[in-house]
């Protein structure tokens, strides 16, 4: 059981150029989110998925899409990298509690954008 | 939205010692508040979590307090060890909203032998 699985787990790009962040869970939970982890600002959620074929923006969305044809996939893009998106990024899954929702955050991809 | 403030951003404590870490929320509405502890290359890893029905809930080592009417919780981590040394984030959602999560900006917490 590999729970949440992140490639790559480093990342370096020039400015302009476009990638996808992979994030696989074999947990079958239905939400899965992505978060941005910056110095001293906690982890800002980006866009999470409360199932297969639906997306929603979180807080920080701007630069990023996403999709999810199946439950256990959400992957990530950057159109076109900016310096500004130089950050951690952690993909996580969960599942609804009685009263919230447990997440399972995978190990992260470091990316930075020159 | 809701606004997740945590404190203090570092904390040393020699081993064996209690560590204190305080968080307080705006929307009166949250009522899930996960606590996560994050090693160095790692991802967050949920450590204990309270609802909003409950003052109190304690694991081990480990106590979450609740105080709705002031819109704070905290953690408190007794009988530190050096393996506690990570950093601590707090967080808070509402169950309604779906994977809406706002977090704290963490604790870097330290435990001298």
């Amino acid at each position: 059981n590999a729970g949440v699985t992140q490639t790559p787990k480093f990342q370096v790009l020039k400015t302009g150029q476009s990638m996808t962040l992979q994030c696989a869970q074999d947990m079958n939970h239905e939400y899965m989110s992505w978060y941005r982890q910056d110095p001293g600002m906690g982890l800002r959620l980006i866009h999470y998925s409360v199932g297969a074929g639906i997306t929603d923006q979180g807080e920080v969305p701007n630069g990023y899409n996403v999709s999810r044809s199946t439950t256990e996939d959400f992957p990530l893009r950057l159109l076109s990298a900016a310096p500004s998106q130089t950050s951690v990024y952690f993909c996580a899954s969960s599942f609804i509690g009685t009263w919230g929702n447990i997440q399972y955050f995978g190990a992260g991809t470091r990316l930075s954008v020159l | 939205g809701e606004n997740v403030e945590q404190h203090p951003s570092t904390l040393s404590v020699q081993e064996g010692d209690s560590a204190v870490i305080k968080c307080t929320y705006s929307d009166s509405a949250s009522n899930y508040f996960p606590w996560y502890k994050q090693e160095l290359g790692k991802g967050p890893q949920l450590i204990i979590d309270i609802r909003s029905n409950v003052g109190e809930k304690k694991d081990q080592r480990i106590a979450v307090t609740l105080n709705k009417t002031a819109k704070h919780f905290s953690l408190h981590i007794t009988e530190t060890q050096p393996e506690d040394s990570a950093v601590y984030f707090c967080a808070a959602s509402k169950r309604d909203t779906g994977n809406q999560f706002y977090f704290g900006t963490g604790t870097s917490l330290t435990v001298i032998p």
